[in-house]
């Protein structure tokens, strides 16, 4: 079944050590994008990619990257992860027709626990 | 500055009965807006976005926004709800911000159908 795949599900890493958090995608669809959800808190969406165009948020902070190698795939890195980005990292695609016709379709997401 | 506000922390209503659940915004420029819905133990779901045109916006599962100019509201509806409507729902607003783009989720509206 054509689906948002996101690996690991659950991934715990140490302050300040570097994160990856991978997306991927049999849909075909042209947008990805990355929100992170903390406890009990509202979504916060932290960037997306247009095809090849990156999108980033104006307040989402340097610490957090993202790569789009081809259609499929779509990582979020976590430079030196703090305590406060302890979070769900959801990830979402769509196909994008302009106006207001558009779906997003959503992984299950990786809870992000840092020690 | 940019601001979006969900006035009812929980709506109750009864199965059969529609629904609103209510949002407003305060944005420079034209807004896009979004409303999402988180169910118990579950992702994060698309609901419906709306861009341009048309102010009756027609989404997932029977719902249904009206953007307002005037009034600057997204309002979210249901002609008949479904006890499993009851969920978390978010309203999201995206505009161009200092520094560039940025979107903004309220901060939920937990709605409760009872049979």
């Amino acid at each position: 079944d054509a689906m948002v795949i996101q690996n690991p599900r659950y991934q715990v890493t140490q302050f300040g050590k570097p994160v990856t958090l991978s997306c991927s995608q049999t849909l075909n669809h042209n947008v990805m994008y990355w929100y992170q959800q903390k406890s009990s808190q509202a979504p916060k969406l932290l960037f997306h990619y247009y095809d090849k165009d990156f999108n980033n948020e104006a307040d989402t902070p340097d610490n957090f990257q993202s790569r789009r190698p081809n259609t499929s795939f779509c990582f979020l890195d976590i430079r030196s992860p703090g305590l406060g980005d302890a979070a769900m990292y959801l990830c979402a695609t769509s196909i994008s027709r302009g106006g207001s016709q558009e779906t997003q379709y959503f992984g299950p997401g990786t809870r992000l626990l840092v020690l | 500055a940019q601001s979006v506000a969900q006035p009812e922390d929980q709506v109750n209503v009864a199965e059969g009965n529609p629904l609103t659940v209510k949002c407003t915004y305060s944005v420079s420029g034209n807004p896009y807006l979004f409303w999402y819905v988180q169910y118990p133990n579950r992702g994060l779901q698309f609901l419906l976005k709306y861009i341009t045109g048309d102010n009756l916006v027609k989404g997932s599962y029977g719902f249904e926004a009206e953007f307002n100019k005037s009034q600057t509201s997204f309002h979210l509806k249901k002609p008949s709800a479904l006890v499993s409507d009851s969920a978390l729902y978010f309203c999201a607003v995206r505009a161009v911000s200092t520094g560039g783009f940025k979107t903004i989720f309220g901060a939920g509206t937990r709605l409760f159908v009872k049979a």
